[in-house]
Protein backbone atom coordinates (compact mmCIF):
# COMPACT_ATOMS: atom_id res chain seq x y z
CA UNK A 1 0.00 0.00 0.00
CA UNK A 2 1.41 3.88 -0.17
CA UNK A 3 3.08 5.14 2.18
CA UNK A 4 4.54 8.15 2.95
CA UNK A 5 6.52 9.09 5.91
CA UNK A 6 7.77 12.40 6.69
CA UNK A 7 10.68 12.98 9.42
CA UNK A 8 13.15 15.96 10.15
CA UNK A 9 10.94 18.14 12.13
CA UNK A 10 11.46 19.68 15.23
CA UNK A 11 12.34 22.79 17.35
CA UNK A 12 14.49 25.68 15.22
CA UNK A 13 15.15 28.91 16.73
CA UNK A 14 13.88 32.06 14.41
CA UNK A 15 16.28 32.53 11.28
CA UNK A 16 17.70 28.87 11.35
CA UNK A 17 17.02 26.04 9.15
CA UNK A 18 15.40 22.72 9.08
CA UNK A 19 15.69 19.50 6.37
CA UNK A 20 12.63 17.68 6.12
CA UNK A 21 12.47 14.27 4.05
CA UNK A 22 9.21 12.67 2.89
CA UNK A 23 10.33 8.44 2.06
CA UNK A 24 7.97 7.21 -0.15
CA UNK A 25 6.83 3.25 -1.03
CA UNK A 26 4.18 1.39 -2.17
CA UNK A 27 3.87 3.44 -5.86
CA UNK A 28 6.33 4.65 -8.71
CA UNK A 29 7.76 7.23 -7.07
CA UNK A 30 9.53 8.41 -9.98
CA UNK A 31 6.29 8.73 -11.91
CA UNK A 32 4.67 11.18 -9.39
CA UNK A 33 4.92 15.38 -8.69
CA UNK A 34 4.94 15.63 -5.01
CA UNK A 35 3.55 18.42 -2.96
CA UNK A 36 4.53 20.04 0.72
CA UNK A 37 1.41 21.45 2.34
CA UNK A 38 1.43 22.58 6.12
CA UNK A 39 -0.99 23.15 8.69
CA UNK A 40 -0.40 25.88 11.54
CA UNK A 41 -1.86 25.09 14.69
CA UNK A 42 -5.72 25.29 14.79
CA UNK A 43 -5.09 26.99 11.31
CA UNK A 44 -6.51 25.86 7.59
CA UNK A 45 -4.13 23.95 5.22
CA UNK A 46 -1.40 26.03 2.99
CA UNK A 47 0.37 24.80 0.02
CA UNK A 48 3.72 25.07 0.42
CA UNK A 49 5.81 23.52 -3.03
CA UNK A 50 5.69 21.53 -5.69
CA UNK A 51 7.97 19.32 -7.69
CA UNK A 52 7.49 17.47 -10.83
CA UNK A 53 8.04 13.42 -11.08
CA UNK A 54 11.67 14.48 -12.73
CA UNK A 55 12.45 17.32 -10.97
CA UNK A 56 12.54 19.92 -13.95
CA UNK A 57 9.94 21.97 -12.52
CA UNK A 58 9.49 23.54 -9.11
CA UNK A 59 6.78 25.86 -7.70
CA UNK A 60 6.61 27.90 -4.45
CA UNK A 61 4.20 29.85 -2.05
CA UNK A 62 4.66 33.83 -2.00
CA UNK A 63 5.34 33.00 1.45
CA UNK A 64 8.35 30.71 1.43
CA UNK A 65 9.92 31.94 -1.78
CA UNK A 66 13.48 32.18 -1.55
CA UNK A 67 13.60 30.18 1.83
CA UNK A 68 12.22 27.14 0.87
CA UNK A 69 13.91 24.71 -1.40
CA UNK A 70 12.34 21.38 -2.83
CA UNK A 71 13.89 18.88 -3.91
CA UNK A 72 13.70 14.73 -4.58
CA UNK A 73 16.06 11.73 -5.35
CA UNK A 74 14.18 9.37 -7.13
CA UNK A 75 16.92 6.67 -6.23
CA UNK A 76 16.02 6.83 -2.62
CA UNK A 77 12.47 7.33 -3.23
CA UNK A 78 12.50 10.68 -1.21
CA UNK A 79 11.78 14.19 -1.35
CA UNK A 80 13.06 16.99 0.26
CA UNK A 81 12.28 20.33 1.76
CA UNK A 82 14.98 22.53 2.94
CA UNK A 83 13.70 25.56 4.74
CA UNK A 84 16.17 28.30 5.65
CA UNK A 85 15.51 32.00 7.51
CA UNK A 86 12.63 30.27 9.22
CA UNK A 87 10.16 32.36 10.94
CA UNK A 88 8.07 31.70 13.63
CA UNK A 89 4.80 31.96 11.27
CA UNK A 90 6.24 29.16 9.32
CA UNK A 91 5.77 26.66 12.83
CA UNK A 92 3.20 24.20 11.58
CA UNK A 93 2.67 20.39 10.84
CA UNK A 94 4.15 19.63 7.37
CA UNK A 95 2.74 17.00 5.51
CA UNK A 96 4.10 15.31 1.44
CA UNK A 97 1.59 14.59 -0.55
CA UNK A 98 1.55 12.89 -3.31
CA UNK A 99 0.59 14.94 -6.99
CA UNK A 100 -0.08 12.59 -10.02
CA UNK A 101 0.15 14.62 -13.27
CA UNK A 102 -0.46 13.04 -16.61
CA UNK A 103 -1.15 14.72 -20.27
CA UNK A 104 -0.68 17.92 -19.16
CA UNK A 105 -3.70 17.37 -16.39
CA UNK A 106 -2.55 17.16 -12.61
CA UNK A 107 -4.62 15.38 -10.11
CA UNK A 108 -5.80 16.21 -6.60
CA UNK A 109 -3.58 14.40 -3.88
CA UNK A 110 -5.17 11.42 -2.68
CA UNK A 111 -2.58 10.12 -0.56
CA UNK A 112 -0.60 12.25 2.13
CA UNK A 113 1.81 11.00 5.25
CA UNK A 114 1.31 11.90 8.66
CA UNK A 115 2.58 15.24 8.99
CA UNK A 116 6.24 16.51 10.77
CA UNK A 117 5.72 19.41 13.16
CA UNK A 118 8.01 22.19 12.71
CA UNK A 119 8.17 24.67 15.54
CA UNK A 120 10.38 28.09 15.28
CA UNK A 121 10.89 29.44 18.66
CA UNK A 122 13.19 31.15 20.81
CA UNK B 1 -3.05 34.00 -8.29
CA UNK B 2 -6.53 32.42 -7.71
CA UNK B 3 -8.61 32.65 -4.00
CA UNK B 4 -10.93 30.42 -2.85
CA UNK B 5 -13.08 31.73 -0.77
CA UNK B 6 -15.65 29.21 1.34
CA UNK B 7 -18.59 29.93 3.45
CA UNK B 8 -19.57 29.63 6.19
CA UNK B 9 -17.03 29.24 8.06
CA UNK B 10 -18.48 26.63 10.52
CA UNK B 11 -21.68 25.41 11.35
CA UNK B 12 -23.86 23.11 13.58
CA UNK B 13 -26.79 21.01 12.73
CA UNK B 14 -28.96 17.89 13.60
CA UNK B 15 -27.99 14.39 12.83
CA UNK B 16 -30.48 13.59 9.85
CA UNK B 17 -30.17 17.65 8.36
CA UNK B 18 -28.90 18.44 4.89
CA UNK B 19 -25.52 20.52 5.11
CA UNK B 20 -24.09 22.39 2.37
CA UNK B 21 -20.75 24.20 2.47
CA UNK B 22 -20.23 26.83 -0.78
CA UNK B 23 -16.98 27.56 -1.58
CA UNK B 24 -15.64 30.42 -4.95
CA UNK B 25 -13.20 30.67 -6.73
CA UNK B 26 -11.71 34.20 -7.90
CA UNK B 27 -11.54 33.59 -11.07
CA UNK B 28 -13.12 30.29 -13.52
CA UNK B 29 -11.24 26.74 -12.89
CA UNK B 30 -13.54 24.71 -14.83
CA UNK B 31 -14.21 21.97 -12.70
CA UNK B 32 -10.67 21.25 -11.53
CA UNK B 33 -11.85 21.24 -7.56
CA UNK B 34 -11.44 19.12 -4.82
CA UNK B 35 -13.19 18.61 -1.48
CA UNK B 36 -11.30 17.43 1.49
CA UNK B 37 -12.43 16.07 5.01
CA UNK B 38 -10.23 16.57 7.90
CA UNK B 39 -11.21 15.47 11.28
CA UNK B 40 -9.48 16.92 14.79
CA UNK B 41 -5.58 15.02 14.65
CA UNK B 42 -5.72 13.01 11.21
CA UNK B 43 -4.88 13.83 7.78
CA UNK B 44 -7.09 15.09 5.07
CA UNK B 45 -9.19 13.10 2.97
CA UNK B 46 -10.15 13.48 -0.36
CA UNK B 47 -13.80 12.93 -0.68
CA UNK B 48 -14.75 14.85 -4.36
CA UNK B 49 -13.13 15.81 -7.07
CA UNK B 50 -13.45 17.15 -10.36
CA UNK B 51 -15.81 19.13 -8.92
CA UNK B 52 -18.70 16.06 -8.90
CA UNK B 53 -16.92 13.22 -8.83
CA UNK B 54 -16.93 11.13 -5.21
CA UNK B 55 -13.91 9.08 -4.19
CA UNK B 56 -13.88 5.46 -4.23
CA UNK B 57 -15.33 4.50 -0.45
CA UNK B 58 -16.68 7.67 0.16
CA UNK B 59 -20.14 7.26 1.24
CA UNK B 60 -23.56 8.45 -1.50
CA UNK B 61 -24.80 11.26 1.37
CA UNK B 62 -21.62 13.38 0.22
CA UNK B 63 -22.20 15.02 -2.97
CA UNK B 64 -20.25 18.04 -5.22
CA UNK B 65 -21.59 20.70 -7.71
CA UNK B 66 -20.60 23.56 -9.38
CA UNK B 67 -18.07 24.29 -12.64
CA UNK B 68 -16.23 27.68 -13.52
CA UNK B 69 -16.61 30.07 -10.09
CA UNK B 70 -19.07 28.50 -8.09
CA UNK B 71 -18.99 24.95 -6.41
CA UNK B 72 -21.11 23.75 -3.17
CA UNK B 73 -20.22 20.30 -1.24
CA UNK B 74 -23.78 18.69 0.58
CA UNK B 75 -24.15 16.00 3.00
CA UNK B 76 -27.78 15.24 2.49
CA UNK B 77 -28.05 13.05 6.18
CA UNK B 78 -25.73 14.47 8.29
CA UNK B 79 -23.76 11.80 10.99
CA UNK B 80 -22.11 11.97 13.93
CA UNK B 81 -19.15 10.96 12.17
CA UNK B 82 -18.93 13.40 9.42
CA UNK B 83 -18.23 15.93 12.03
CA UNK B 84 -14.50 17.36 10.95
CA UNK B 85 -13.24 20.52 8.55
CA UNK B 86 -14.44 20.86 4.58
CA UNK B 87 -11.82 22.19 2.70
CA UNK B 88 -12.30 22.97 -1.15
CA UNK B 89 -9.12 23.00 -3.34
CA UNK B 90 -8.75 24.22 -6.51
CA UNK B 91 -5.83 22.12 -8.74
CA UNK B 92 -4.61 21.85 -12.07
CA UNK B 93 -3.64 25.35 -12.89
CA UNK B 94 -0.45 28.09 -11.21
CA UNK B 95 -0.05 27.53 -8.67
CA UNK B 96 -0.49 24.00 -8.32
CA UNK B 97 -2.72 23.80 -5.20
CA UNK B 98 -4.99 26.35 -3.58
CA UNK B 99 -7.01 25.56 -0.51
CA UNK B 100 -10.22 27.62 0.85
CA UNK B 101 -10.47 28.74 4.76
CA UNK B 102 -12.39 25.68 5.85
CA UNK B 103 -15.26 24.93 6.90
CA UNK B 104 -15.60 23.07 10.38
CA UNK B 105 -19.15 21.35 10.89
CA UNK B 106 -20.77 20.38 13.66
CA UNK B 107 -23.17 18.65 15.96
CA UNK B 108 -26.14 20.58 17.20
Amino acid sequence: QVQLVESGGGVVQPGGSLRLSCTASGFTFSNYGMHWVRQAPGKGLEWVAFISYDGSNKYYADSVKGRFAISRDNSKNTLYLEMNSLRAEDTAVYYCAEGYCSGGNCYPPDYWGQGTLVTVSS
Amino acid sequence: DIQMTQSPSSLSASVGDRVTITCRASQGISNSLAWYQQKPGKVPKLLIYAASTLQSGVPSRFSGSGSGTDFTLTITSLQPEDVATYYCQKYNSAPPLTFGGGTKVEIK
